[in-house]
């Protein structure tokens, strides 16, 4: 099945830094790439999303990349600001017909004002 | 906007109880998941289910665990006899189409 791999897992930059965070994913056949924000106590809320057919899309301060070939994607965040702090996950769909997603163990991000 | 709703927020129950965890998705939404989260971990599928059926179910779904749409409307999911194990945050998921997953507040359950 998929697994996916993100690092680091925190980290600590300061307000108006930028911030990446990065994932692999080993099967193939995925094709769908979540990014979620999670704040302490509360759901997962969707941030980002990519899929396969195209390599980055971006969205104000937001952006993701993906790297089909070498079976990674990445989150960027510019000028982060404090309300930026949280645990973000990034996923993986398992492909064909099936949209389970595989979640990364999380980043701790933390911006420090 | 809508969203997708669970109840109860948090749930306390003794071990070898049963449980029912409800989820009311996002109404023109065809594809229902659930998720656990153990504490200070990541979020792991436990099942899906399309066209009134599981389409797929992790490992970690066993026998104990069971889910139903009894009335087109809720989603629920059950655990029979509850574990130590299963303290988690268990979150509902709904999809339409495209492939985004909308996620519930999700219900905190402990069991002792």
């Amino acid at each position: 099945g998929e697994n996916v791999e993100q690092h680091p897992s925190t980290l600590s930059v300061q307000e108006g830094d930028s911030a990446v965070i990065k994932c692999t994913y080993s099967d193939s056949a995925s094709n769908y790439f979540p990014w979620y924000k999670q704040e302490l106590g509360k759901r997962p809320q969707l941030i980002i999303d990519i899929r396969s057919n195209v390599g980055e899309k971006k969205d104000q301060r937001i952006a993701v990349t993906l790297n089909k070939t070498a079976k990674h994607f990445s989150l960027h965040i510019t000028e982060t600001q404090p309300e930026d702090s949280a645990v973000y996950f990034c996923a993986a769909n398992s492909g064909g017909s099936n949209y389970k997603l595989t979640f990364g163990k999380g980043t701790l991000l933390t911006v420090n004002p | 906007e809508p969203e997708v709703t669970q109840t109860p927020s948090h749930q306390v129950t003794q071990m070898g109880q049963e449980v029912i965890l409800r989820c009311v998705p996002i109404s023109n939404h065809l594809y229902f998941y659930w998720y656990r989260q153990i504490l200070g971990q990541k979020v792991e599928f436990l099942v899906s289910f399309y066209n009134n059926e599981i389409s797929e179910k992790s490992e970690i779904f066993d026998d104990q665990f069971s889910v139903e749409r009894p009335d087109g409307s809720n989603f629920t999911l059950k655990i029979r006899s509850t574990k130590l194990e299963d303290s988690a945050m268990y979150f509902c998921a709904s999809q339409g189409l495209p492939e985004t997953q909308y996620f519930g507040p999700g219900t905190r359950l402990l069991v002792l």
